[in-house]
């Protein structure tokens, strides 16, 4: 166990709906990060926040959107859901200068 | 062009091989330089974690860093089955909660 936690495991879905998935960060790690890892691509930098405000925006769809807590949780919604919307998600924590950690990632699946 | 390079594989070795894992990347900003390995399916897990130039050693493995040319490299000795997974590269900026930034990954295969 990493110590960051993300819910659910699997989604599947229909296109054109919304979905929510959630993060819970490590213990003391202030910085969430969303990462989108589609089928032989590399991990997407979504976004980022610190301490519940939003810190930096990579790719990140305007139909998706993301949010952090008063708790540190976070989560990302993604809405008007599309075929190609199917990929792992990773949420990861960071502390101050440390490498990410990891949660072991939401699979979407949109039919 | 990508701020971080990486050879995509699949690299595929014989059980007790040395590997040599590579990126290169383009923006000199960055200082801290650590590698991921990822198996199928599950998420990346932080292997080694480096500061600006030099080696770093670490049981079975060796992470490198070239500042002057822009070039990081993973070794891994005497390879075991259990290490086949993808391998990303990845680096950030100095100061605090920086974002990394990834390569694609390099899918590594042991054969017993």
């Amino acid at each position: 166990d990493s110590g960051v936690t993300q819910t659910p495991k699997h989604l599947i879905t229909a296109t054109g709906q919304r979905v929510t998935l959630r993060c819970s960060p490590r213990s003391g790690d202030l910085s969430v990060y969303w990462y989108q890892q589609s089928l032989d691509q590399g991990l997407q930098f979504l976004i980022q926040y610190y301490n519940g405000e939003e810190r930096a925006k990579g790719n990140i769809l305007e139909r998706f959107s993301a949010q952090q807590f008063p708790d540190l949780h976070s989560e990302l919604n993604l809405s008007s859901l599309e075929l190609g919307d199917s990929a792992l998600y990773f949420c990861a924590s960071s502390g101050w200068t440390q490498g990410y950690t990891f949660g072991s990632g939401t699979r979407l699946t949109v039919v | 062009q990508k701020e971080v390079e990486q050879d995509p594989g699949p690299l595929s070795v014989p059980e007790g091989a040395i590997v040599s894992l590579n990126c290169t990347y383009s923006n000199s900003a960055f200082q801290y330089f650590m590698w991921y390995r990822q198996y199928s399916r599950k998420g990346p897990e932080l292997l080694m974690y480096t500061y600006s130039s030099g080696n770093k050693e670490d049981g079975r493995f060796t992470a490198q860093v070239d500042k002057s040319s822009k070039y990081i490299s993973l070794f891994i000795r005497d390879s075991q089955p259990s290490d086949s997974a993808t391998y990303l590269c990845a680096m950030r900026k100095s100061g605090g909660y920086q974002k990394v930034t990834f390569g694609i990954g390099t899918k590594l295969q042991v054969i017993p």
